[in-house]
């Protein structure tokens, strides 16, 4: 069956650390998104992307960055880590621009000491 | 300013009961609303979606409803069992860019 899977789930880096988190995605959809889930805060979009080599800013991108070098994948970098950074990380995909079909990952909990 | 406004934050209900939760947008232009769900630790799953056309749309027990004229939804939970514990959340996308706006969720309990 085709998923969306995360990596790593849970995650503790240091302030300043360069952080990867992955996103691997089988369904063949174009669309990948990344967002970060905090308290009071509903989910807010940090990049996406609509295809290969295509990559825009979300409403809350900086400090982070992304890359899309084939279909199946979009790791999100940190590149110095803050402890503003601290949440959970969702990463979605969906088949068309406007699609309905958006299924999310698991999600990566991450924590910046 | 485009945002998605859910009530209550919290709510507990007992087993077997129904309840309501509310949306309410000021997004525009309106393409679709969604409810998701949520299970603590997991990733939102998609419970309905509604274009502007439609008035309400079901999935099981889970009916969601929408007022386009006033920007009100609703969803409504028959019969709550156990596994109903969780977030739901409420999903406005544009109609020109596909983006969509999250709402904070609502935290069901369903207690034994």
């Amino acid at each position: 069956d085709a998923e969306i899977t995360q990596s790593p789930r849970h995650k503790i880096t240091e302030t300043g650390r360069q952080v990867t988190l992955a996103c691997h995605q089988t369904w063949n959809h174009n669309n990948m998104f990344w967002y970060r889930q905090d308290l009071g805060h509903g989910l807010r979009l940090i990049h996406y992307s609509y295809g290969v080599q295509d990559t825009n800013k979300g409403e809350v991108s900086d400090g982070y960055s992304v890359s899309r070098s084939n279909t199946e994948d979009l790791p999100l970098t940190l590149e110095s880590a803050a402890s503003s950074q601290t949440s959970v990380y969702f990463c979605a995909s969906s088949e068309g621009r406007y699609s309905d079909g958006y299924t999310f990952g698991s999600g990566t909990r991450l924590t910046v000491v | 300013k485009n945002q998605v406004e859910q009530s209550p934050q919290s709510l507990i209900i007992l087993e077997g009961k129904n309840c309501t939760l509310q949306c309410n947008y000021t997004v525009s232009p309106f393409s679709n609303l969604r409810w998701y769900k949520q299970d603590t630790g997991r990733g939102p799953v998609s419970l309905t979606i509604m274009t502007f056309s439609e008035n309400t749309k079901s999935n099981g027990r889970y009916t969601a409803t929408l007022d386009a004229d006033t920007k009100q939804s609703s969803l409504h939970i028959t019969a709550s069992q156990l596994s109903d514990s969780a977030s739901y959340i409420c999903v406005v996308s544009f109609s020109n860019t596909g983006k969509l706006i999250f709402g904070q969720g609502t935290t069901l309990q369903v207690k034994p």
